[in-house]
């Protein structure tokens, strides 16, 4: 069954508006999330890693103050697209390891959030 | 994080072995080789990983050559329910960012 969860899985929002995404970890602690947009027809592309109690890292040309992420405990952080506009429009997928302890313990992804801004 | 090449896409025939390929030249010892699919407007899933030795599960099997510098991912026999996109990753770390390439597309044909 899934190891990571998000919600919702798909929204619909207004230009200008903010809309939160969260990801859980299910039943693991997670202590570093990846958040990854993935547009039509195009592979995914690594937005910022949360790290549970500290700031996000942010890839280069990732809008740290357009894209809050939020990592609070350590089974949940909240991604949140701030003033969306048509071009945020995308795929929003989060991934966490169930053994942070483990090298190479592989990534665990959620189903995904599909954003449409209007 | 090393690169990987892997073919635009492949066919296979419903019921027969999917043999997918990936070349890593660049692999550093410590690295893992890392195979996920994914299935269209879905999150990718998790498929096989190894070091060196071949891996084997439910899903798939992976074979990485002596010197580690490709791989081979079969599934061994290919429904239509396993048509996506399946992506090879090299990386290693504890819980370590994976970058993403473009993937094979694989379409299983009755």
């Amino acid at each position: 069954g899934a190891v990571v969860s998000q919600h919702p899985s798909w929204v619909i929002c207004k230009s200008g508006t903010s809309v939160k995404i969260e990801c859980r970890s299910l039943d693991f602690q997670a202590t570093t999330m990846f958040w990854y947009r993935q547009f039509p027809k195009q592979s995914l592309m690594l937005m910022a890693t949360s790290n549970e109690g500290s700031k996000a890292t942010y890839e280069q040309g990732v809008e740290k103050d357009k894209f809050l992420i939020n990592h609070a405990s350590l089974t949940l952080s909240t991604l949140t697209v701030t003033s969306a506009h048509p071009e945020d429009s995308s795929f929003y997928i989060c991934s966490a390891t169930l053994d942070r302890l483990r090298w190479g313990s592989p990534l665990h992804f959620g189903n995904g959030t599909r954003l449409t801004v209007t | 994080d090393a690169k990987t090449t892997q073919p635009p896409s492949m066919d296979c025939a419903e019921g027969r072995a999917a043999n997918l390929p990936c070349n890593h030249s660049t692999i550093s010892g410590n690295e893992y080789v890392y195979w996920y699919r994914q299935i269209h407007s879905q999150g990718p899933q998790y498929i096989i990983h190894g070091l060196k030795n071949n891996e084997t599960n439910e899903m798939a099997s992976l074979i990485i050559t002596e010197d580690r510098k490709s791989s081979t991912l079969i599934l061994p026999h290919a429904t239509l329910r396993d048509t996506a996109v399946y992506y090879c990753i090299v990386s290693g770390g504890y819980g370590n960012k994976l970058v993403f390439g473009a993937g094979t597309i694989l379409r299983v044909k009755s």
